[in-house]
C-alpha cells in the first residue's frame, strides 16, 4: 500500500527556468494539499485541490505559481521562472477529505533549489 | 483568525528526561481540530495524534501523552522518558474543519545519549 510519492526529490534550477513537482496521492485519496517549507521554518499552507478542481489556493502566490490535479495522473504544482527565494522544500500530502479535520498523509518532498 | 503558536524554537535534553511542547492556538470557531505531526530527519513528517474541539480527554499512547485545555487554548505534547530517536521537528496543526490547516512554526528537539 503505497504512501504518498513525491518526484523528484531533489531538483536545481537555474533562475528564470521552470520547476515541475509532481504528487501522486495514496490510493483512495482525492484531496492533495501542497505546503511549502523554508530553511528553519514551519509548514506554510500553498493550495488545497480535488481531482480537477482548485478549492482553496489563498496560500499560493499570485504569479508564477500554478497547481493542478488532473482526472488522470498526479497533480504538479507548477513554478514558472524560478527566483532564488523558491528555494524550499516543497511537501505534498494527501486524505480521503470526505469530512474536514481528517490528518493528513505527507509524501517525502522535493526540494528544490535555484541556483 | 487562525493562529498556531509554538513558543519554544529549539529544546534540548539529555536521554531519559521527560519533555513538554507547549502549542498555544488561536480561532473563533467552535469547531475545529488539533494535530501533532513529527519531522524526523529524514524530512516526511508524520501524523501522531488528532483531538477535535469537543474531545478535551488527554491521551497516553505509550510514552507520548497529551493534554488539551479549551480553558487556556493549548494542547501541549509530553515525551516521557525521552530517547535519540525522539530527535525531530514537532509541529502543532489547527484544522476548523474547511479542510485547511494551519502549521505552527514547530519545534525543534535534540535528545542527547
Amino acid at each position: 500500500n503505497a504512501g504518498v510519492m513525491q518526484n523528484p526529490r531533489h531538483l536545481v534550477r537555474r533562475r528564470g527556468q521552470e520547476a515541475r513537482l509532481r504528487c501522486s496521492p495514496m490510493k483512495g485519496h482525492s484531496h492533495v494539499y501542497w505546503y511549502r517549507q523554508l530553511p528553519e521554518e514551519g509548514l506554510k499552507f500553498m493550495v488545497y485541490l480535488q481531482k480537477e478542481n482548485i478549492i482553496d489556493e489563498s496560500g499560493m502566490p499570485k504569479e508564477r505559481f500554478s497547481a493542478e490535479f488532473p482526472k488522470e495522473g498526479p497533480s504538479i504544482l507548477r513554478i514558472q521562472q524560478v527566483v532564488r527565494g523558491d528555494s524550499a522544500a516543497y511537501f505534498c500530502a494527501s486524505n480521503p477529505g470526505t469530512t474536514g479535520g481528517l490528518e493528513q498523509f505527507f509524501g517525502p518532498g522535493t526540494r528544490l533549489t535555484v541556483l | 483568525a487562525q493562529k498556531v503558536t509554538q513558543a519554544q524554537t529549539e529544546i534540548s535534553v539529555v536521554e531519559k528526561e521527560d519533555v513538554t511542547l507547549d502549542c498555544v492556538y488561536e480561532t473563533r470557531d467552535t469547531t475545529y481540530y488539533l494535530f501533532w505531526y513529527k519531522q524526523p530527519p529524514s524530512g516526511e513528517l508524520v501524523f501522531l495524534i488528532r483531538r477535535n474541539s469537543f474531545d478535551e480527554q488527554n491521551e497516553i499512547s505509550g510514552r507520548y501523552s497529551w493534554n488539551f485545555q479549551k480553558s487556556t487554548s493549548s494542547f501541549n505534547f509530553t515525551i516521557t522518558a525521552s530517547q535519540v530517536v525522539d530527535s525531530a521537528v514537532y509541529f502543532c496543526a489547527l484544522d476548523t474543519g474547511g479542510f485547511k490547516t494551519i502549521f505552527g512554526a514547530g519545534t525543534r528537539l535534540f535528545v542527547k545519549a
